[in-house]
């Protein structure tokens, strides 16, 4: 079946740092792969996505390249701001595209970013 | 603004009680979805609705129920078959013709159930 594994948080770092979430999935075909991004007590909003191999995602200074081989999206920054502390989640939508747009998610990560 | 509203953002009930949870996009969107995330947990899908007049059960439709009376709409009651029902209820909507399957998300509601 389709699934989405994430790294377990919180994971912690100062301003400043280099972030990286691991994200890696189980999925026949090639689906979508999304990043979304919750701020405490609100919905999700979407932060990236990419819909086939080798695309890579970005927006806000994050990045995540859609690796076929490795069934991965891992979730990069290069300097984490206070203003990124939130939960992250990683998602899929199963191919083929059209009809019915499910999502499959992970548990979500928590970031902490402290001055 | 185009979005996706639900009220209230708050919601306490005693056990026992049906509530229904609002839930309204102004985005057109053909398709409508109802989640239920669980402290440290992930989103479980527990409805959705591709059009007008139809839904489907998700993965944990068991003491929920859902109408789709208009494109706008798409409101959740949590009955009171439903064992643990606290918990805070995301609302999204996607565009059925889009060939990216992303979904727009609304605030959510917090439900206490004591």
């Amino acid at each position: 079946g389709n699934s989405v594994t994430q790294m377990e948080g919180p994971v912690t770092l100062s301003e400043e740092a280099f972030l990286t979430i691991n994200c890696t999935y189980t999925a026949t075909g090639y689906p979508s792969l999304f990043w979304y991004v919750q701020y405490p007590g609100e919905g999700l909003q979407l932060l990236l996505k990419a819909t086939k191999a080798d695309d890579k995602g970005s927006n806000k200074g994050f990045e995540a390249t859609y690796r076929k081989e490795t069934t991965s999206f891992h979730l990069e920054k290069g300097s984490v701001q206070v203003s990124d502390s939130a939960v992250y989640f990683c998602a899929l939508s199963p191919s083929p595209p059209g009809g019915y747009n499910k999502l499959i998610f992970g548990a979500g990560t928590r970031l902490a970013v402290h001055p | 603004d185009g979005g996706i509203t639900q009220s209230p953002k708050y919601l306490f009930r005693k056990e026992g009680q049906n509530v229904t949870l609002s839930c309204e996009q102004n985005l057109n969107h053909d398709a409508m979805y109802w989640y239920r995330q669980d402290p440290g947990q992930g989103l479980r899908l527990i409805y959705y609705s591709q059009i007008v007049n139809d839904f489907q059960k998700g993965d944990i439709a068991e003491g929920y129920s859902v109408s789709r009376e208009k494109k706008e709409s798409f409101p959740l009651t949590v009955t009171s078959a439903q064992k643990n029902p606290t918990a805070f209820y995301l609302c999204a909507s996607s565009s059925r013709t889009s060939g990216i399957h992303e979904q727009y998300f609304g605030p959510g509601t917090r439900l206490t159930v004591t």
